[in-house]
């Protein structure tokens, strides 16, 4: 399948401070990717969709000011914990869309970054 | 109503058996259905994915569609212990962008 790589895959931030994650996809151009979080025995939650050379869409309940996504190029989305605090700890996980949008397009996800504010 | 719905289990079959796992989705109009095996702190890796009713093998694994009743499952053969972890179905639902929704997971439990 489709590579898909993320990183950090592990941080430790201090309360307040901001974090960088970045998602690759190394063998293909992907122009959606997705940003997930998940919480220890909870499910995925998507936060928001990332669209190459456009304004990312948020989920209801996401803050856009605290979360920023960024999709400048075709194989990276980064997406940046602005002041964060304690409650922000949990797995953030990318996922980018394998195709053209069709039914015949597939998600691959990256590693995960875990993510602690201390 | 959730757009998909899993047990969430456990679900706990004795090694070499066959596991079941069930999702029902409410978007009649949901065209791609995947499925995701989610270890322990780790992130979901693909299965396997099925666009059209009826079944498709690959391996161990068999999906199944039914898109009248609005289900699809997760067959797998011969379990074994390395199977043991959480069950992710996902729907691309109609719409817009198309959007893909999980369902919560089923753990699954394979006891040697």
């Amino acid at each position: 399948g489709a590579v898909v790589s993320q990183h950090p895959s592990r941080v430790i931030c201090k309360s307040g401070t901001s974090v960088k994650i970045e998602c690759r996809s190394l063998d293909f151009q992907a122009t959606t990717m997705f940003w997930y979080r998940q919480f220890p025995k909870q499910s995925l939650m998507l936060m928001a969709t990332s669209n190459e050379g456009s304004k990312a869409t948020y989920e209801q309940g996401v803050e856009k000011d605290k979360f920023l996504i960024n999709h400048a190029s075709l194989t990276l989305s980064t997406l940046t914990v602005t002041s964060a605090h304690p409650e922000d700890s949990s797995f953030y996980i990318c996922s980018a869309r394998v195709g053209g949008g069709g039914t015949g397009n597939t998600i691959y996800f990256g590693e995960g970054s875990w993510l602690t504010v201390v | 109503q959730k757009e998909v719905e899993q047990n969430s289990g456990p679900l706990s079959v004795p090694e070499g058996a066959i596991a079941s796992l069930n999702c029902t989705y409410s978007d009649r109009g949901s065209q791609s259905f995947f499925w995701y095996r989610q270890y322990s702190g780790k992130s979901p890796e693909l299965i396997m994915f099925i666009y059209s009713n009826g079944d498709k093998e690959d391996g161990r694994f068999t999906a199944q569609l039914n898109k009248a009743s609005q289900y699809v499952s997760l067959l797998i053969r011969d379990s074994q212990p390395s199977d043991s972890a959480t069950y992710l179905c996902a729907v691309k639902i109609s719409g817009g962008y198309q959007k893909v929704t999980f369902g919560t997971g089923t753990k699954l439990q394979v006891i040697p």
